[in-house]
């Protein structure tokens, strides 16, 4: 089975920072990498897809990169609305998908 | 509007059982590929099961083999997880997730959108 390994685990940061999320796949996953993001009591939003492209309606300061095992979300300039957890998922080995743990973004 | 909502959820003794439901609209559902993902309290989401557009294929997570089923039916545009021999580690908020499928030349890529609700699953005595 394919692990994925997020880090952080959490994150404290302020509106208008530059945040990143890396995300870490046991074995290579080309560029089958999605990120979702939720928030609490939510179901998660999906945000990025096949590793960088953005899911229409989601704001252009969120990005994504990587291929292979390494990838990351970036969030350009961070808004209120933006503090959440943020989940990576492989989807190289349809249907048995695996998420990461979890990226925890709260308010410094 | 694309919508799927679970119902079925509630509080059942260990070694229970219990049916969940997810109704969709807004789409042919006919046509996808359906998954369960379920999220413990305060932690990450764990995928379930999968059933392909047609159910001539089905997943399960190890941790539920044997003793989950899913199913659908078409012609009520819904998904069903029958859960039996429950234990207190499945208790979650369960998600039902529509798969969508898109070739990007070369490749074709999946993922979960979009996702109900959820409804709560509490197994305790």
């Amino acid at each position: 089975d394919i692990q994925m390994t997020q880090s952080p685990s959490s994150l404290s940061a302020s509106v208008g920072d530059r945040v990143t999320i890396t995300c870490r796949a046991s074995q290579s996953i080309s560029s089958y990498l999605n990120w979702y993001q939720q928030k609490p009591g939510k179901a998660p939003k999906l945000l990025i897809y096949a590793a960088s492209s953005l899911q229409s309606g989601v704001p252009s300061r969120f990005s994504g990169s990587g291929s292979g095992t390494d990838f990351t979300l970036t969030i350009s300039s961070l808004q209120p609305e933006d503090f959440a957890t943020y989940y990576c998922q492989q989807s190289y080995s349809p249907p048995m998908y695996t998420f990461g743990q979890g990226t925890k973004l709260e308010i410094k | 509007e694309v919508q799927l909502v679970e119902s079925g959820g509630g509080l059942v003794k260990p070694g229970g059982s219990l049916r969940l439901s997810c109704a969709a609209s807004g789409f042919t559902f006919s046509s996808y590929s359906m998954n369960w993902v379920r999220q413990a309290p305060g932690k990450g989401l764990e995928w379930v099961s999968s059933i392909s557009s047609s159910s001539s294929y089905i997943y399960y997570a190890d941790s539920v083999k044997g003793r989950f089923t899913i199913s659908r039916d078409n012609a009520k545009n819904s998904l069903y997880l029958q859960m039996n021999s429950l234990r207190a580690e499945d208790t979650a908020v369960y998600y039902c997730a529509r798969d969508l499928e898109v070739k990007i030349v070369p490749n074709s890529y999946n993922w979960f959108d979009p996702w109900g609700q959820g409804t709560l699953v509490t197994v305790s005595s």
